[in-house]
């Protein structure tokens, strides 16, 4: 099974902070990773797809970048309403792991 | 519009068993990957289940061999077995859809496994 492993595990930030948060994986997986927002009591939302496509309807302060094992979420000029969990996703092969979260605090 | 509804969660005893239910609209499920996600009280996302659109199935290890994912295209349904549950099993179980590049781009709102005596 290809394990995700994602940092850090929480952080502080302000609005208007850029944020990054980064995920390895246990193997190449090329470029099959998401991102994914969720918000307490609510289901997740999908922000990024294929490591850097942005999902439709997503804001363009997120972005992603990389490919083989190393992944970032980057949250540019952060809002109040992006203090959220944020998790990655390998789905180069099942079982479909999940990095075991960030979560976005306010400073 | 995409909405997927989730139905069939509950308290069961250990040892078990609950079939939940997935209502799709705005797609055909036949069309489409399927998954079965869950979440443990206060914990993080554990993928369960996936159901190709040509019809192969996966499931985690922690599952395998206890729960068994299922359609019903004529109902545009997608179901999720569960037997043999156990207190470990207790999360809320979301439904999603399978998108671009093996991504998952649409959710259920959850229903609620409780698994104890």
């Amino acid at each position: 099974d290809i394990q995700m492993t994602q940092s850090p595990s929480s952080l502080s930030a302000s609005v208007g902070d850029r944020v990054t948060i980064t995920c390895r994986a246990s193997q190449s997986i090329i470029t099959y990773v998401n991102w994914f927002q969720q918000k307490p009591g609510k289901a997740p939302k999908l922000l990024i797809y294929a490591a850097s496509n942005l999902q439709g309807g997503v804001p363009s302060r997120f972005s992603g970048s990389g490919s083989g094992t190393d992944f970032t979420l980057t949250i540019s000029n952060l809002q109040p309403e992006d203090f959220a969990t944020y998790y990655c996703q390998q789905s180069s092969s099942t079982p479909l792991t999940f990095g075991g979260g960030t979560k976005v605090e306010i400073k | 519009e995409v909405q997927l509804v989730e139905s069939g969660g509950g308290l069961v005893q250990p040892g078990g068993s609950l079939r939940l239910s997935c209502a799709a609209s705005g797609f055909t499920v036949s069309s489409n990957n399927m998954n079965w996600v869950r979440q443990a009280p206060g914990k993080g996302l554990e993928w369960v289940s996936i159901i190709y659109s040509g019809d192969s199935t996966y499931y985690a290890d922690s599952v395998k061999g206890r729960f068994t994912i299922s359609r019903d295209n004529s109902k545009n349904m997608v179901y999720l077995q569960m037997n043999r549950l156990r207190a470990d099993d207790t999360a809320v179980y979301y439904c999603a859809r399978g998108g671009f590049s093996r991504s998952i781009d649409s959710w259920g709102q959850g229903t609620l496994v409780t698994v104890s005596s």
